[in-house]
């Protein structure tokens, strides 16, 4: 699986968005881009996935680049519950065990 | 999303005894779940795949003898941590993985956290 690249924490203001760099310059064509987050003591939580377009639901956006070497997360307006650990996974979605690797992902603060 | 449950949620024991730990999957089927472990301010490092049926993958470094996993039935994993010591206290993670049209997710329990005396 691709390798990511993440900043290792970012803050944001309360009611603004959030914008999570990821880096994933070896990625392959059949890899898809996975986000997760953890809150403090809590089992990690599913956000979002995309392959090459761009991805939104209830929680967050996915920005992936033309090229795919690159994604950022958007969450559209932070609020202090989403103050946790971000992990960008890339990996294929099939042809594999299944198994998720975590990297050491960006911790994101958000402040009053 | 999909529900995992993971019990217990927290477990403190002596050194030297077992502790089981459950991880069901409430509303599907799970043919594979993951078992993490995780230190203080560290990433989840996977220690071992579960597949129903047959015997569990482990990570390399991890002791197979040491942390037994059972696979038994669709629904639930358990990882028997044998003869704990206090260097195995740590945060537990089980994860189940949804197939089709999920695209391959992951759902999480809400871990377990084991300290050892």
């Amino acid at each position: 699986d691709a390798k990511t690249t993440q900043p290792p924490s970012m803050d944001c203001a309360e009611g603004r968005a959030a914008n999570l760099p990821c880096n994933h310059s070896t990625i392959s064509g059949n890899e898809y881009v996975y986000w997760y987050r953890q809150i403090h003591s809590q089992g990690p939580q599913y956000i979002i996935h995309g392959l090459k377009n761009n991805e939104t639901n209830e929680m967050a956006s996915l920005i992936i680049t033309e090229d795919r070497k690159s994604s950022t997360l958007i969450l559209p307006h932070a609020t202090l519950r989403d103050t946790a650990v971000y992990y960008c996974i890339v990996r294929a979605i099939s042809g594999n065990t299944g198994k998720l690797i975590f990297g050491q992902g960006t911790t994101l603060q958000v402040k009053p | 999303g999909a529900v995992v449950s993971q019990h217990p949620s927290r477990v403190i024991c002596k050194s030297g005894t077992s502790v089981k730990i459950e991880c069901r999957s409430l509303d599907f089927q799970a043919t594979t779940m993951f078992w993490y472990r995780q230190f203080p301010k560290k990433s989840l490092m996977l220690m071992a795949t579960s597949n129903e049926g047959s015997k569990a993958t482990y990570e390399q470094g991890v002791e197979k003898d040491k942390f037994l996993i059972n696979h038994a039935s669709l629904t639930l994993s358990t990882l028997t941590v044998t003869s704990a010591h206090p260097e195995d206290s740590s945060f537990y993670i089980c994860s189940a993985r949804v197939l089709g049209l999920a695209k391959n997710i992951q759902y999480f329990g809400a871990g377990t956290r084991l300290s050892v005396l």
